[in-house]
């Protein structure tokens, strides 16, 4: 089975600061790694994805992700955050072969502070 | 190109009430998930199907909670009776499938329904 474990619950930033949301997985098998973001009362949309090669992969609105296969870890990363960055930021996994769904993470909810 | 589509947005029932939720995936697209997501939580898979066909059920309560997709294409969730631990929020995603992985890797999501039992 594969988990994902979020390690901030709430980040709160100041805007035109750096964040970094850390998410941390656990499989026996090969996964690809996502990262969501949830703005408020909408569902989910995707904001990057790590399929194979580059380790470093970037996102929609900046954002961009590192994998790290030795530390099991996809922290997502912003240089200069805005204040429509408010949303609650969710780290997912799926296996490569066999069953499709995704794997979630309790979500990170970053808030962005004038 | 339309995205997952859901109805209704928001609802709010009594306890021991019946709901149901609609989903119309995207185009083409053969898998299609609910999933549950309950206030500061992350989703949890409820059920997902492969066209008509059940995949994963395994968290689904069976007891309260059916859903089909007699077609292939749209989807219906219900809930009877309700409890007020199901007051969240529920989303329907779509991917689609080729070589036995999701096309492109994505699956995508609709807004969402919320549920409310008081």
């Amino acid at each position: 089975a594969q988990s994902v474990t979020q390690l901030d619950s709430q980040v709160p930033v100041f805007e035109e600061a750096p964040v970094e949301l850390r998410c941390n997985y656990s499989s026996s098998v090969s996964v690809y790694l996502f990262w969501y973001v949830q703005y408020p009362n909408q569902g989910l949309q995707l904001l990057l994805k790590y399929l194979s090669g580059s380790t470093l992969v970037k996102g929609i609105n900046g954002f961009e992700a590192e994998f790290n296969k030795s530390q099991t870890s996809f922290h997502l990363r912003k240089p200069s955050v805005h204040i429509s960055d408010t949303a609650e930021y969710f780290c997912a996994v799926r296996r490569i072969q066999g069953a499709q769904k995704l794997v979630f993470g309790q979500g990170t909810r970053l808030t962005i502070n004038p | 190109e339309a995205g997952v589509a859901q109805s209704p947005r928001y609802k709010i029932i009594e306890k021991r009430q019946s709901v149901a939720f609609w989903c119309n995936p995207i185009s083409g697209h053969a898998t299609l998930y609910w999933y549950q997501q309950i206030l500061g939580q992350g989703p949890k898979l409820l059920i997902q199907f492969q066209n008509n066909g059940v995949v994963d059920d395994s968290q689904l309560p069976k007891d309260r909670f059916s859903a089909e997709r007699l077609k292939g294409v749209d989807s219906t969730l219900k809930i009877q009776p309700a409890k007020l631990e199901d007051s969240a929020v529920y989303l329907c995603a779509s991917g689609s499938i080729r070589g036995g992985t999701v096309s492109g890797n994505t699956i995508y999501f609709g807004e969402g329904s919320w549920l409310t039992v008081v």
